[in-house]
């Protein structure tokens, strides 16, 4: 596709409640991020996707977030029994390589209620 | 590990006045250095990048950076700000590698006054 598409736009789940969050990188990206950005912070780093590498999970606040990509396409992030404190916007993005810019997609608007 | 630390949440300047936006970064390799910008309502944009070459790098709408290994520093600078400057700055590295991932710091918010 001609940039990163993330869906759905917006969700709004109940506390308790799992959500998947869906990011297409640019094909040929080998490089998947995902970014968590709350009201007024700056980017949240969670967790990176780069090739057939083992994903580094360092920044996954806790075990209730997983994420997965199937090879060097769509990545989903997990979000189980979510909590109030998740409400944010999640963002992808994705790089040909290490030291070229990223693309962002829109990102997800999660509410949590 | 990599790291950066952006001092000043908010920075206040007239229209006309210089801007310096300050961004220090901590690496164990080499690093890869950028600064994005997003506009109010808007995505994330590229405004500079540093890999190698040449340590001071200019960008976009008249902004440009030095990268100053001595001070692990990557300030960001326009001569005269402009209204539409308003926004929010963010500073990330990330290592020569590639298997670095990007950090980004916490970011500045940039107000730019009549």
């Amino acid at each position: 596709g001609a940039g990163v598409s993330q869906s759905p736009s917006n969700k709004v789940t109940e506390k308790g409640k799992d959500v998947e969050l869906r990011c297409d990188p640019i094909s040929g990206h080998t490089a998947l991020y995902w970014y968590r950005q709350r009201l007024g912070q700056g980017l949240e780093f969670l967790i990176y996707f780069q090739g057939n590498s083992a994903p580094d999970k360092s920044g996954l606040p806790s075990d209730r977030f997983s994420a997965e990509r199937t090879g060097e396409s769509v990545s989903t992030l997990t979000i189980q029994r979510t909590q109030q404190e998740d409400s944010a916007v999640y963002l992808c993005a994705s790089t040909r390589s290490t030291g070229e810019k990223l693309f962002f997609g829109s990102g997800t608007q999660l509410s949590v209620l | 590990a990599q790291s950066v630390t952006q001092l000043g949440s908010h920075v206040s300047v007239s229209e006309g006045a210089l801007v310096l936006l300050r961004c220090n970064y901590s690496s164990s390799v080499p690093p890869y250095l950028f600064w994005y910008v997003q506009y109010p309502n808007q995505g994330l944009q590229l405004l500079l990048k540093y890999t190698t070459g040449a340590t001071l790098v200019k960008g976009i709408n008249g902004f440009e950076a030095e990268f100053k290994k001595s001070e692990t520093s990557f300030h960001l600078t326009k001569p005269s700000a402009h209204m539409s400057d308003a926004a929010e700055y963010f500073c990330a590295v990330s290592g020569q590698g590639g298997s670095e991932k990007l950090v980004f710091g916490k970011g500045t918010k940039l107000t730019v006054n009549p």
